[in-house]
């Protein structure tokens, strides 16, 4: 079993919805978690970085972290066709730790 | 404030050549990261350096190696290149091991 897994998807929903993004783990030391978006070809840009549980909103994005099940999500409201692009979740024990990396969910969003 | 820089952009090689990657951390920033992304795969962790010193490496053979300068700037040897090297090399850097800044990437290929 992977330490985090994540679905590769692709996720395809029509411009506007509500999309949902989601990570589980199975280390319980991680405390940090962070979400990164990739273009085609591109290098990974951080979008949104949580410290242990709760939520972080930041415009249209919000990242929740549910330590107690392992689990993290990523929220694009009103989403655009811009928004398409490989979202991967990432997470570390702390400063001196590697960062562990999800495999990545494709998104398309539809005009 | 300027970001990570990768050069060269692209790189073209025969089997059983040398590469030489190069990268430039965000000023301020200690550690880098090498990742290998593969064409539609998630990242693979190849090496971290931090002041100087290899800190941690994935599971990939010797001929892939490193080093970080004094300057804090790396550089990513690939030596006996084969077909399955071709891929997206991503530097990051980082001032602390949770929060990592990508760089554009250097695609090589291996012919």
């Amino acid at each position: 079993q992977k330490e985090v897994e994540q679905d590769p998807g692709p996720l395809s929903v029509p411009e506007g919805a509500i999309v949902s993004l989601n990570c589980t783990y199975s280390n319980s030391a991680f405390q940090y978690f962070m979400w990164y978006r990739q273009y085609s070809r591109k290098g990974p840009e951080l979008l949104m970085y949580t410290y242990s549980s709760g939520n972080k909103e930041d415009g249209r994005f919000t990242a929740q972290v549910d330590k107690s099940s392992k689990y993290i999500s990523l929220f694009i409201r009103d989403s655009q066709p811009s928004d398409s692009a490989t979202y991967l979740c990432a997470m570390s024990a702390g400063s001196n730790y590697q960062l562990i990396w999800g495999a990545g969910t494709k998104l398309i969003i539809k005009p | 404030e300027a970001g990570v820089t990768q050069s060269p952009t692209h790189l073209i090689k025969t089997r059983g050549q040398q590469a030489t990657l190069r990268c430039s951390p965000i000023s301020g920033h200690t550690s880098v990261y090498w990742y290998q992304q593969a064409l539609g795969l998630g990242l693979q962790f190849l090496l971290w350096y931090d002041e100087g010193e290899e800190r941690n490496r994935g599971n990939f053979p010797p001929r892939f190696s490193g080093r970080q300068f004094p300057n804090y700037s790396s550089e990513l040897n690939v030596n006996a290149l084969e077909l399955e090297d071709s891929a997206l090399y991503l530097c990051a850097s980082s001032i602390q091991a949770v929060e990592q800044f990508f760089g554009p990437g250097t695609r090589l290929t291996v012919l």
